[in-house]
């Protein structure tokens, strides 16, 4: 069962372009929602993270959008850059237990 | 190291093989993880450790993979009988809360094929 649903499976924008991913979850006892960012070669990394008692988190150039109701969150990217170039998961888990990964998108950004 | 750290970072090996993989957690963090990338796909769980004891096993695919933590620090994933199946690369992650609110620091895995 995929608990956490993504998409697109792949992205390509211009630079300094929005880049926007969304994620879909079923589980109602989600509450943490955070986005990692993976280049090949390396393991994720955490990007930004988000709790269900905001509808939104900034931090620089990355912001999610998280949609209570409608169990929905994204990750937008503003001015997007070549560096930010890589693969995207979002994931989610209730608290103290294990993250759920989606699926990745692979993005890229082209000058 | 002031990462994690997993060896070996490739392994290729025959089905029906032993196979370990290591992980050494960044010092000081309580919890440690392993998980399972396919290629194209995102983390699967399998394993969750708080010190030394499994706190959450329910990821493990059937009981030919065990994994251990026998003093709270490194940590050894082994995989018995190995099948085609089960070439992935393997992640571990460890963080210093010891839940999943907390953030997962990954090593950079190690790639496991079986021929």
């Amino acid at each position: 069962q995929q608990q956490v649903k993504q998409s697109p499976q792949s992205l390509i924008v211009q630079k300094g372009g929005i880049s926007i991913i969304n994620c879909a979850y079923e589980n109602t006892a989600f509450d943490y929602f955070p986005w990692y960012q993976q280049f090949p070669g390396k393991g994720p990394a955490l990007l930004i993270a988000i709790r269900p008692d905001v509808s939104e988190k900034k931090e620089g150039r990355f912001t999610i959008s998280f949609n209570k109701s409608a169990k929905q969150f994204s990750l937008h990217i503003m001015d997007s850059q070549p560096g930010d170039s890589a693969t995207y998961f979002c994931a989610a888990s209730p608290i103290d237990e294990k993250l759920t990964f989606g699926t990745g998108t692979r993005l890229t950004i082209i000058p | 190291g002031a990462g994690v750290s997993q060896t070996p970072s490739n392994k290729v090996t025959e089905k029906g093989k032993y196979v370990e993989l290591r992980c050494d957690p960044i010092s000081g963090h309580t919890a440690l993880y392993w998980y399972r990338q396919s290629l194209g796909q995102g983390p699967e769980f399998l394993i969750y450790f708080q010190g030394t004891g499994a706190a959450d096993d329910s990821g493990l695919p059937n009981d030919r993979f065990f994994a251990v933590r026998p003093e709270g620090s490194v940590s050894t994933l082994k995989i018995q009988r190995t099948e085609r199946g089960d070439s992935a690369v393997y992640l571990c992650a460890s963080s210093f809360s010891g839940s999943a609110t907390g953030e997962l620091f990954f090593g950079e895995g190690s790639r496991l094929t079986v021929l």
